[in-house]
């Protein structure tokens, strides 16, 4: 009865190299929502994802970011030519189709370091 | 836009003292609401809801009633024990375009002492 799962749970690049976060929702969930969290801070919405589709990107970073969460597999997201600014811990929730105010249910997230 | 603010850490209390952590919200419709609670390296966990005004959630000796004339949720439990040292987080959902938006606090950072 596997939750979201989200992988590397740590993750250590250089600036200038790219990072891949990984993130597979719970089963029979469609929808996919990734934060960031900056050191001692809240999380803040970056992207909303149903299957092949982006629903909404508002909170994301217009350059070097994306994400996707294709018909097969995880949702991906990449951060190309990381920086210093990059470090913080990505959570990736996903709730189920026709969810009206059900809680999304969070993985344990990914630790970004940019050396 | 929607917001949450919630009062600032750290709280620092002795075991089984009373806890009381504010949130109050704005929102243009009628969100519901939820505390998430993180304990250290870990995701956010769900610790209780209320969907509508005057619900009262509630789960491991914490509760939080639906306050619509104060647009508050505030999170108590009457006597906390050190496991419950964690970061808490008060959260507002709305449907929006058919989806959901969830809007966070900053997280109230609790540590409970021996």
């Amino acid at each position: 009865n596997a939750g979201v799962m989200q992988n590397p749970r740590h993750l250590v690049r250089r600036r200038g190299q790219e990072a891949r976060l990984r993130c597979s929702p719970m089963k029979g969930h469609s929808h996919v929502y990734w934060y960031r969290q900056l050191p001692e801070e809240g999380l803040k919405f970056m992207v909303y994802l149903q299957k092949e589709n982006i629903i909404d990107e508002s909170g994301m970073p217009k350059e070097r970011f994306s994400a996707e969460f294709p018909k097969e597999g995880p949702s991906i997201l990449r951060i190309q030519q990381v920086v210093r600014g990059d470090s913080a811990a990505y959570f990736c929730a996903s709730s189920p189709p026709g969810a009206s105010n059900q809680p999304q249910h969070f993985g344990d997230g990914t630790r970004l370091s940019i050396l | 836009g929607d917001s949450v603010t919630q009062m600032e850490g750290p709280v620092t209390l002795s075991e089984e003292a009373f806890l009381t952590i504010n949130c109050t919200y704005t929102a243009t419709g009628y969100p519901s609401l939820f505390w998430y609670v993180q304990y250290p390296g870990e995701g956010l966990q769900l610790l209780l809801k209320a969907t509508k005004a005057d619900d009262k959630g509630s789960n491991k000796g914490f509760e939080a009633t639906y306050r619509k004339e104060t647009t508050s949720f505030h999170l108590e439990k009457g006597s906390v024990q050190v496991s419950d040292s964690a970061v808490y987080f008060c959260a507002l959902l709305m449907n929006s375009g058919g989806y959901q938006k969830v809007t966070f606090g900053t997280g109230t950072k609790l540590q409970v002492i021996p």
